[in-house]
């Protein structure tokens, strides 16, 4: 079955270490997206990419970064600059770029600590 | 700018019991709007969407929601909650060529026995 595999499931990290996220889809869809969920907050647009190579900067880009190399595939990384990197990541993807009439299809999240 | 807003943080009714989440949206153009829902610890799962045609959607776990434009209002109903209905729950806008969605802060639904 086609979906998207978010690993991993849990992940810590010690304070000053950048650690990257997985986010792979099979559903052969052009957009790939990073929520960040944290607490009564919503979900938060960290970034996003319509096409392969080329990327944007969501609400809440600072101390992440983001390659798009392969339709596939769109990691992310939290680099030690992120002051707050504790939460909940999401990763998504949509068909049809242009347009999200279908919506986002998420994968499961990855749960991060800073220990 | 699009915006959502959810202006219930927390619920709870009864099983059994009807219910109603309310959603607002602010979209300069004809919107898409979608309501997802997020079990504890896990990724979000598309309900119900309206993007054209009736205004009466519905969706999956016998959910349903109304689209109103005098209102910008996106309201999701059950008629008789389970149990199993116990999640958060998301409505987002989005529209147009802008393929980006905008989601509220969510409501979080408890159901009593």
């Amino acid at each position: 079955d086609g979906g998207i595999t978010q690993s991993p499931k849990y992940l810590f990290r010690k304070e000053g270490q950048n650690v990257t996220l997985s986010c792979e889809q099979n559903l052969n869809h052009d957009a790939m997206y990073w929520y960040r969920q944290d607490p009564g907050q919503g979900l938060r647009l960290i970034y996003y990419s319509q096409i392969v190579n080329d990327f944007q900067k969501g609400d809440i880009a600072e101390g992440y970064s983001v390659s798009r190399e392969k339709k596939e595939s769109f990691p992310l990384t939290v680099t030690s600059a992120q002051k707050n990197p504790t939460a909940f990541y999401l990763c998504a993807s949509s068909m049809e770029a242009a347009r999200g009439i279908h919506g986002y299809t998420f994968g499961s999240g990855t749960r991060l600590t800073v220990v | 700018a699009q915006s959502v807003t959810q202006p219930d943080i927390h619920i709870t009714v009864s099983e059994g019991a009807s219910l109603e989440l309310r959603c607002n949206y602010s979209y300069g153009a004809t919107p898409y709007l979608f309501w997802y829902v997020q079990s504890p610890g896990q990724g979000l799962q598309l309900l119900l969407k309206y993007f054209s045609g009736d205004t009466l959607v519905q969706g999956i776990k016998g959910f349903e929601a109304e689209f109103k434009r005098s209102q910008s209002s996106f309201n999701l109903r059950k008629p008789s909650v389970h149990w199993s209905d116990a999640a958060e729950y998301f409505c987002a806008v989005g529209g147009g060529s802008n393929y980006k969605l905008t989601f509220g802060k969510g409501t979080l639904l408890t159901v009593n026995p």
